[in-house]
């Protein structure tokens, strides 16, 4: 079935520490490319996007994401982890040829220890 | 607006009511999206808007549910006899152009009792 796969439910990483959290999907063509974020109540924030060239994205607030086509993946990073960055975050696609709609993963929740 | 609006941020209603949420996108955007957050089923997509038009409609989960979008602005979600299973969080999304990127609103948190 086509889907957006965020294996982790959840993910407690020290502050200062490196982040990666992963993101597949399965889908015959390569889609558009999302990670959101959301904190506690609030909507939904565009960390970054891929649509097309570099396979390297750099987004807001330090985070970054490289495409894989071989192992369909886009995973997000961030080599030193803020305790601000405690919030849910979401991999998201856009398969052109299914619409416009957003297609999420079900979210990893990230908290983080000092 | 700076950004997309959502109204009432929450709504608590009785079993068979009927409720309306109100999504101001963001001016200009022409695309205007409709998603539903709840436990059990995370993110789902419910309707699309292109102007006033709506060439995707199939996330919507019964004839119960519909939606309306006005002067290619405002858009308003209509459930009818809302039901317990109902009780999620309504986010709206707009976006300009075809690269898709969608500004989420903080959403409208529905509680049916």
């Amino acid at each position: 079935a086509q889907s957006v796969t965020q294996p982790d439910i959840h993910i407690t990483v020290s502050e200062g520490a490196s982040l990666e959290l992963r993101c597949n999907y399965s889908y015959g063509a390569t889609p558009y490319l999302f990670w959101y974020v959301q904190s506690p109540g609030q909507g939904l924030q565009l960390l970054l996007k891929y649509f097309s060239g570099d396979t390297l994205v750099q987004g807001i607030k330090g985070f970054e994401a490289e495409f894989k086509r071989s192992q369909s993946s886009f995973n997000l990073r961030k080599p030193s982890v803020h305790w601000s960055d405690a919030a849910e975050y979401f991999c998201a696609v856009v398969l052109k040829e299914y619409g416009n709609k957003l297609v999420f993963g079900a979210g990893t929740i990230l908290r983080v220890k000092s | 607006g700076a950004g997309v609006s959502q109204s009432p941020s929450n709504k608590v209603t009785e079993k068979g009511k009927d409720v309306e949420l109100r999504c101001d996108p963001i001016s200009g955007h022409t695309a205007l999206y409709w998603y539903r957050q709840s436990l059990g089923q995370g993110l789902e997509f419910l309707i699309y808007f292109q102007g006033n038009s709506a060439p995707d409609k199939s996330g919507l989960p019964s004839d119960r549910f519909s939606a309306e979008r006005t002067g290619g602005s405002v858009s308003t979600l209509t459930i009818q006899r809302t039901q317990q299973e109902d009780s999620a969080v309504y986010l709206c999304a707009s976006s300009l152009g075809d690269r898709n990127i969608q500004y989420f609103g903080a959403g409208t948190r529905l509680s049916v009792l």
